[in-house]
C-alpha cells in the first residue's frame, strides 16, 4: 500500500507563530486531504488538494504531485489550532499518516 | 454543507456482545467506508462499499465484522462478538467523484469502549 510520512511528529508553537507541516507519500494519488482532529476526536476536513495550492483563512496548503509531497501552512497560530493534523492520500481508499501533534501555547 | 451522521457518539459494551454502529452517508455519494482509530494511533481503513457490496476490505476486517446498507440510506457496521482490542473510534465516510466536490466526508465518529 501507499506509505505516508508526516513531519514533524510534534510541534510546539507560541501563539502568533507560523509553521509548516509536511506530508510525503510513496506513489501517485488521485486524492490528498488534510484533516484536523479536534480534542473530541472529530476529523475536520481542511483541504482536498491532490495538486496545486489552496488557502482558507490562516491555513494554506500546497501539493507538488510530481514530487509526492504536500505542505500545510499555519500562519498566526491560535490556541484553537492545537490538535493532531493528518494527511491522507489515495484514490478509492485513503491511507493516513501518523499525524503531527500541534500544541499552541498562549 | 451536507454531513455524514453517525450514531451513537459513544457506546460502551461488554466483551462478547454484538454492537451495531450506524451511519447516514451523504445522499448522492456512491462510495461508503468504515475506518477506525485506536487511541493514539493512526486512522486505519477497514472496508469500502460500492453498488451494494464490499469492494475492498483490510486484514482487520475479519469474520467478526460485517457491513450493510439495509434501506438505501443507512450504512451499518456490525461487530458480532466484541473483544477488548476492538475499543477504538470508528469513522464512517462517504465519497463523491463529482469533479467539483471530489473528496471524502467523514462523520464525527463513534467511540466504542469494550469492557
Amino acid at each position: 500500500g501507499i506509505q505516508v510520512e508526516q513531519s514533524p511528529p510534534d510541534l510546539i508553537l507560541q501563539e502568533g507563530a507560523n509553521s509548516t507541516l509536511r506530508c510525503n507519500f510513496s506513489d501517485s494519488v488521485n486524492n490528498l486531504q488534510w484533516f484536523h482532529q479536534n480534542p473530541w476526536g472529530q476529523l475536520i476536513n481542511l483541504f482536498y488538494i491532490p495538486s496545486g495550492t489552496k488557502q482558507n483563512g490562516r491555513l494554506s496548503a500546497t501539493t507538488v504531485a510530481t514530487e509526492r509531497y504536500s505542505l500545510l501552512y499555519i500562519s498566526s497560530s491560535q490556541t484553537t489550532d492545537s490538535g493532531v493534523y493528518f494527511c491522507a492520500v489515495g484514490g478509492y481508499k485513503l491511507s493516513f499518516g501518523a499525524g503531527t501533534t500541534v500544541t499552541v501555547r498562549a | 454543507e451536507p454531513e455524514v451522521t453517525q450514531t451513537p457518539s459513544h457506546q460502551v459494551t461488554q466483551m462478547g456482545q454484538e454492537v451495531i454502529l450506524r451511519c447516514v452517508p451523504i445522499s448522492n455519494h456512491l462510495y461508503f467506508y468504515w475506518y477506525r482509530q485506536i487511541l493514539g494511533q493512526k486512522v486505519e481503513f477497514l472496508v469500502s462499499f460500492y453498488n451494494n457490496e464490499i469492494s475492498e476490505k483490510s486484514e482487520i476486517f475479519d469474520d467478526q465484522f460485517s457491513v450493510e446498507r439495509p434501506d438505501g440510506s443507512n450504512f451499518t457496521l456490525k461487530i458480532r462478538s466484541t473483544k477488548l482490542e476492538d475499543s477504538a473510534m470508528y469513522f464512517c465516510a462517504s465519497l463523491t467523484t463529482e469533479k467539483a466536490n471530489y473528496g471524502y466526508t467523514f462523520g464525527s465518529g463513534t467511540r466504542l469502549t469494550v469492557v
